[in-house]
């Protein structure tokens, strides 16, 4: 299965600023997703980011809170914007397995722990 | 209606003893994954088992079995002779092919905060 980081791993933050965070894959996959997992919650979708186009977003999320690039097939980023303490979460980018026994699963980044203060 | 349903908030369990995480869904979809996920402390989402709703045998992956029940809408995760690492908390998600664009898109239930006890 493909190898999956992010970066920064955990930030503190102060409200009213943006945070940028990098999703990188060690092969190259079709769709990449954000997630978000608010404290003691499960987790939910914010995005799909495909390739070549503007990524699609989930109810409840928009573009100009939470912008999305996907310059390629192994990269992504999603950008927290205008932070405020609700936005402190875990964000989570994962990527469904691309081949054989894998192409069914789905794998997640490490997270990228977020507090706003 | 909730899609994923985890009615156990925590469980626990002796070290080497067995354990039933319950997961219970819903959808009219014919075409569905259903996933187990364990998440540690750390926050990280570690993929355990996957099974399609096609799939006429029940997925394993050596210690975790999924008890997948299609009339009765349930897949309980299985996992077989507890290690104190396995304290964390566990999430079953689905995923319906109809998301269309979305196929990608995992419903998660509330998850289940398992401890293993020596």
């Amino acid at each position: 299965s493909a190898v999956i980081s992010q970066k920064p791993s955990r930030d503190i933050c102060q409200r009213g600023t943006s945070l940028t965070i990098q999703c990188q894959v060690d092969s190259q996959v079709t769709m990449m997703f954000w997630y978000r997992q608010q404290p003691g919650q499960s987790l939910t979708l914010i995005a799909t980011a495909n390739q070549g186009s503007e990524a699609t977003y989930e109810s409840g999320f928009v573009i100009d809170k939470f912008p999305i690039s996907r310059p390629n097939l192994t990269f992504s980023t999603l950008t927290v914007s205008n932070m405020s303490p609700e936005d402190s979460s875990i964000y989570l980018c994962s990527f469904r397995g691309t081949s054989g026994r894998f192409r069914e699963t789905q794998y997640f980044g490490p997270g990228t722990r977020l507090l706003v203060l | 209606a909730q899609k994923i349903t985890q009615t156990q908030p925590g469980m626990f369990v002796q070290e080497k003893e067995a354990v039933t995480l319950d997961c219970t869904y819903d959808t009219s979809d014919p075409s569905y994954g259903l996933f187990w996920y364990k998440q540690p402390s750390s926050g990280e989402m570690i993929f355990l088992i996957y099974q399609g709703s096609y799939d006429q045998q029940n997925a394993t992956e050596g210690r975790y079995s999924l008890n997948f029940q299609k009339a009765r809408k349930s897949a309980n995760l299985v996992i077989s002779a507890s290690q104190l690492g396995d304290s964390a908390m566990y999430f079953c998600a689905m995923r319906e092919r109809r998301s269309g664009t979305s196929y990608g898109k995992l419903t998660f239930g509330q998850g289940t905060i398992l401890t293993v006890h020596p």
